[in-house]
């Protein structure tokens, strides 16, 4: 049964504060993805891996970092977090081919007070 | 403009209607494109791949029109269980894209007794 597991179902955390959110799959998927989900305003790109170490920026990276030391492992990092940072933070993973499906992790809902 | 846009919704339909899902995206060099249903608090899930010659899945028909830019999805003979939001998936390869998922702000069906 594949998987996409993300550490953390909820979270609360201060403004400023540092904030890692994990993101671990087991298919050896080359390509994984950061999205968040804000209603009215659907899945938008944050930012996305399709190899070790390579990461490019989606359509609203500011204010957030990833990483990408293992194949299986994909980090969002938010440097400061900040208020307008509170969201339903979804982790995905697929193949490199063209038409692969993506398999979404359950998501972490990020409150930032 | 939005890479890609959906039908405005609600739809709220009576079990047994037909109901029909329109999606627009702007990136001609896309290649591949897709369905995903999420449920109320779940995480998205492929619901069907789109092809230009048109594909069915039992009850669903999905249609792409490339020389429009457009691709649909038709629900025929609505259940109760297929009230959920249905997001239409675009994406596209070129250098350093790695199969970026691009996602419509999803369109929200209730199916009533």
């Amino acid at each position: 049964d594949v998987k996409v597991t993300q550490s953390s179902r909820y979270l609360v955390k201060r403004t400023g504060e540092k904030v890692f959110l994990e993101c671990v799959q087991d298919m050896d998927h080359e390509n994984m993805f950061w999205y968040r989900q804000d209603p009215g305003l659907g899945l938008r790109l944050i930012y996305f891996s399709y190899d070790v170490k390579m990461k490019e920026k989606g359509d609203i990276p500011e204010g957030y970092s990833v990483s990408r030391e293992k194949k299986e492992r994909f980090s969002l990092i938010l440097e400061s977090a900040s208020t307008n940072q509170t969201s339903m933070y979804l982790c995905a993973s697929s193949q490199l081919q063209v038409g692969s499906e993506a398999f979404f992790g359950q998501g972490t809902r990020l409150t930032v007070v | 403009r939005k890479e890609v846009e959906q039908d405005p919704g609600p739809f709220n339909v009576p079990e047994g209607a037909t109901v029909a899902f329109n999606c627009t995206y702007s990136n001609s060099a896309s290649q591949s494109f897709f369905w995903y249903r999420q449920d109320c608090r779940k995480e998205p899930k492929l619901l069907m791949s789109v092809y230009s010659s048109g594909n069915e899945d039992g009850r669903f028909t999905a249609q792409l029109n490339r020389a429009s830019q457009y691709i649909s999805l038709l629900i025929r003979d609505s259940k109760l269980s297929d009230s959920a939001t249905y997001l239409c998936v675009v994406a596209g390869w070129g250098y350093n894209q790695g199969g970026k998922l691009i996602f419509g702000q999803g369109t929200e069906l209730s199916v009533k007794p």
